[in-house]
């Protein structure tokens, strides 16, 4: 079974910074296969990158993903004050067929 | 534009079984090559898929909750439903239901809180 570890579990930062955040995978993961979320609270969690490093349809270029085999990175290369809220990483292929990390939370500082 | 739209009871006893339904627009389930799914998510917690169910009635579930998982597609009425037996209060949640584009999932309904209490 894959686990996802995400790091750092919460991140405080202010508008204007750089954000990185990390996934780690307990096995190997084929980078078709890695993506990330982000969630605001009440709201369902919104597709931002798949494929390790594509952006989803909409998503500003200020996102972008790296990465490969275990460790992968969400880069925020200036955050937006909308930007503050969960990310998800989430890896598809290997039993249990999907599963999440547990999170990293980004604060406002 | 497609929506994803959950429906269900507010609330489930114990020992009892939780029962959703997906009702999807702007798309036709039995024409597409997606998978349709379930996540959920605990109140202040992470996310956990339950399962995935294509147009044909293919499954894959978590085998985590593969015992008391039941998935079926409608393709008449453009649904998916799900069935989640012997509940306890563990399985109180946010339930969502997605359109799943492999390796990702695209499309979310807006989720459907299930406290799970006597």
């Amino acid at each position: 079974e894959i686990v996802l570890t995400q790091s750092p579990g919460t991140l405080s930062l202010s508008p204007g910074e750089r954000a990185t955040l990390s996934c780690r995978a307990s096995h190997g993961v084929s980078s078709n296969s890695l993506v990330w979320y982000q969630q605001k609270p009440g709201q369902a969690p919104r597709l931002l990158i798949y494929g390790a490093s594509s952006r989803a349809t909409g998503v500003p270029d200020r996102f972008s993903g790296s990465g490969s085999g275990t460790d992968f990175t969400l880069t925020i290369s200036r955050l937006e004050p909308e930007d503050f809220a969960v990310y998800y990483c989430q890896q598809y292929g290997s039993s249990p067929r999907i599963t999440f990390g547990p999170g990293t939370k980004l604060d406002i500082k | 534009q497609l929506q994803l739209q959950e429906s269900g009871p507010g609330l489930v006893k114990p020992s009892e079984t939780l029962s959703l339904t997906c009702s999807v627009t702007g798309d036709s389930i039995g024409s597409s090559t997606y998978y349709w799914g379930w996540i959920r998510q605990p109140p202040g917690k992470g996310l956990e898929w339950i399962g995935s169910i294509n147009y044909r009635g293919s499954t894959y579930y978590n085998p985590s909750l593969k015992s008391r998982v039941i998935m079926a597609v409608e393709t008449a009425k453009n649904q998916f439903a799900l069935k989640l037996s012997s509940v306890t209060a563990a399985d109180s949640a946010v339930y969502y239901c997605v359109r799943e584009g492999a390796p990702f999932f695209d499309y979310w309904g807006q989720g459907t809180l299930v406290p799970v209490s006597s």
